[in-house]
């Protein structure tokens, strides 16, 4: 069974700061893993999506990364800014035929002017 | 474009109550639809999903249940509601290899 974690819980950072959320799975064979950004009481948006095959995606600030054989990605924020701060969830996609898609628990990101 | 459209937005419902959130999507044909929650101060839990018209995947046993009558529409439902049965509800659809998500439902159930 999958299961995936996100240490920390919840960060604080003054804003300017270089900052690295965690993602960790149980189960290496996954199709995909994505980084979603969850403001306070609204849905989900996309930010990130890494194949099993690819080490690591950019799109402006952010750079996530994907080690499949050891079960972890990271999501790098860099020069972070008080528009950054919501809660930060990673999900893993198991594989083509098989539509699970199992979150973590969310990193709830404060960045502090 | 393609567009996703939740609602009700918000709810407050007494124990016993049914329930009945709706989710559809435009811009696209037979998408994966998919049925979230999120407990307070917890991560999202899959409840449904489906990939295609009344074919229904329920992932943990519960109070609840999902029918897609449509081949863009999503319904949860429940004949009554628990305490229990609170939380901020997400449709989703996924696109390739991306998932997006509706701008959610709050419950609550008193």
């Amino acid at each position: 069974k999958q299961e995936v974690t996100q240490i920390p819980a919840a960060l604080s950072v003054p804003e300017g700061e270089n900052l690295v959320l965690n993602c960790s799975f149980t189960d290496s064979a996954i199709y995909n893993l994505q980084w979603f950004r969850q403001d306070p009481g609204k849905g989900l948006t996309s930010l990130l999506l890494i194949q099993s095959s690819q080490r690591e995606q950019t799109s402006g600030r952010l750079n996530a990364s994907l080690d499949k054989s050891s079960g972890r990605s990271t999501l790098y924020i860099a020069a972070s800014q008080p528009g950054d701060s919501a809660t930060y969830l990673c999900a893993v996609r198991r594989g083509t035929s098989y539509d699970k898609v199992i979150f973590g628990p969310g990193t709830s990101l404060s960045v502090i002017p | 474009s393609q567009t996703i459209h939740q609602w009700p937005a918000t709810l407050v419902q007494p124990v016993g109550s049914p329930l009945s959130l709706e989710c559809t999507v435009e811009g696209t044909s037979n998408p994966n639809l998919y049925w979230y929650r999120q407990a307070a101060g917890r991560g999202l839990q899959l409840l449904f999903y489906s990939v295609g018209i009344g074919q229904i995947s329920s992932e943990v046993p519960q109070n609840l249940s999902a029918s897609r009558p449509q081949d863009r529409q999503f319904i949860l439902s429940s004949k009554k509601l628990l305490l229990s049965d609170s939380g901020f509800y997400l449709c989703a659809w996924r696109v390739g290899n991306t998932i997006y998500f509706g701008e959610g439902s709050w419950l609550t159930v008193v």
